[in-house]
């Protein structure tokens, strides 16, 4: 069974330049979360998306993160303009809906790592 | 949401076991105990997660307290692979994916 598909694996831009990053979750997982995690630190929920309905983002930094996921499978994230301390790994991960079998268990991409100069 | 405190590192000799602590002693009594970890340069990875019983499965075994103030992650033969942070995370319920991440325990295993 294929993961939670991110990309890119890497990218470095200079402050103020904006930044996608794209996510395919697990196919029929109907749940999907972007995580922010910086340098030597555990992720932090950005926002969480149920099919193509946002459920959480009062977390994310609305002036200049915003997410989408239209279709209610992939998503993208962007960044717009990006500062210093944007630099971090961004994870997604996927679930199967969060009312439907209770299985206790997320999965995550890889990740994206976001150099910001 | 419930605190968490866990060591900041733990170190074990390859194929010995290793017992990770965690401290949730603001947990309610319905709150789910999950347990993930995270590789070098990987997203993390459920390990397991139980509510008032022991539980185990491939991976680890997880012992949870009887007042459920605590509970330890058991891997039973460390290996190589097992080096990684790993994360005690509460939760509201069996789905509530929103995981609120500590710093974590950092296990390093010597060959």
């Amino acid at each position: 069974e294929a993961g939670v598909a991110q990309s890119p694996r890497y990218k470095i831009i200079e402050k103020r330049q904006s930044v996608a990053f794209w996510c395919n979750p697990i196919s029929g997982h109907a749940t999907l979360y972007w995580y922010q995690q910086i340098l030597g630190q555990g992720p932090k929920l950005l926002i969480q998306f149920q099919n193509n309905g946002v459920v959480d983002d009062s977390q994310l930094p609305k002036d200049r993160f915003s997410a989408e996921r239209l279709k209610g499978v992939d998503s993208t994230l962007k960044i717009q303009p990006a500062k210093l301390e944007d630099s971090a790994v961004y994870l997604c991960a996927s679930s199967l809906d969060i009312l439907g079998p209770r299985t206790g268990e997320l999965f995550f991409g890889e990740g994206s790592r976001l150099t910001v100069l | 949401d419930a605190k968490t405190t866990q060591p900041n590192s733990m170190e074990s000799n390859e194929e010995e076991p290793v017992h990770l602590p965690c401290n949730h002693s603001t947990i309610s009594g319905t709150d789910y105990i999950h347990w993930y970890r995270q590789l070098p340069s990987q997203g993390p990875e459920y390990v397991i997660h139980g509510l008032t019983s022991n539980v185990n499965n491939r991976m680890a075994s997880l012992a949870i307290a009887e007042d459920r103030k605590s509970s330890t992650l058991i891997l039973h033969r460390a290996t190589l692979r097992d080096a990684a942070v790993y994360y005690c995370i509460p939760t509201r319920s069996l789905n509530d994916y929103k995981l609120s991440f500590g710093a974590g325990t950092t296990v390093t295993v010597r060959a």
